[in-house]
């Protein structure tokens, strides 16, 4: 079975502040990761994607997000946060067959201050 | 942009309706799946579709169905709605075989 949970439903950080959100996963198979951004009323748009490639994996946006399998993390990271990063962020995770489906963290939700 | 579309964007039905929803996949996909994200939740997989037959299904009775059609296109039916099916419904079409899904806008569905 697979999951992921996210820490922290909801982060606020001010303007040109690290941003960092939390995610975790378990999963008894090499899994995909994902990060997924929502904005209000939209649907979901892929900021990365995890597939076993570098660890280290750089998105849209200026967004990153490392793998750390000794930790089971895939913590979602950006140096500078800009207003227009306020949105809806999902972690999820898939197996690696082509009819995995996709599961979804319960969101944390990224407020940015002025 | 992702090319997928889905329609409406939004329905209002009363409680024991039926509704389908439809989604127009992003040209050369043949896999679409259905997501259903309640208010202040992440999406849940309803069940996915390809080559127009059902390839997986999430924890979600009988009464959610669906079709798939040869160009890819998709429909989700609820039958006998409940109040509990009030939600945005997520359409995500890929190329079997592909690691990444592309998301329409939703459907947000109104049950009352």
């Amino acid at each position: 079975a697979q999951s992921v949970t996210q820490l922290g439903s909801h982060v606020s950080v001010s303007e040109g502040a690290l941003v960092l959100l939390r995610c975790n996963y378990s999963s008894s198979v090499p899994p995909y990761l994902f990060w997924y951004v929502q904005y209000p009323n939209q649907g979901l748009q892929l900021l990365l994607k995890y597939t076993s490639a570098a660890t280290l994996v750089k998105g849209i946006n200026g967004f990153e997000a490392e793998f750390k399998k000794s930790e089971t993390s895939f913590h979602l990271t950006k140096p500078s946060a800009h207003m227009s990063d306020a949105a809806e962020y999902f972690c999820a995770v898939s197996g690696r067959s082509s009819a995995s489906k996709i599961i979804f963290g319960s969101g944390t939700r990224l407020s940015i201050r002025p | 942009e992702t090319g997928v579309t889905q329609s409406p964007t939004h329905l209002i039905k009363t409680r024991g309706q039926q509704v389908t929803l439809r989604c127009s996949s992003q040209s050369g996909h043949n896999t679409v799946s259905w997501y259903q994200q309640a208010l202040g939740q992440g999406p849940q997989f309803i069940f996915q579709y390809y080559r127009e037959e059902e390839n997986g299904r999430g924890n979600f009775p009988p009464r959610f169905s669906g079709l798939q059609f040869p160009n890819s296109s998709s429909e989700l039916n609820v039958n006998a709605l409940e109040l509990d099916d009030s939600a945005l419904y997520l359409c995500a079409s890929s190329f079997w075989g592909d690691t990444e899904a592309f998301f329409g806008q939703g459907t947000r569905l109104t049950v009352v």
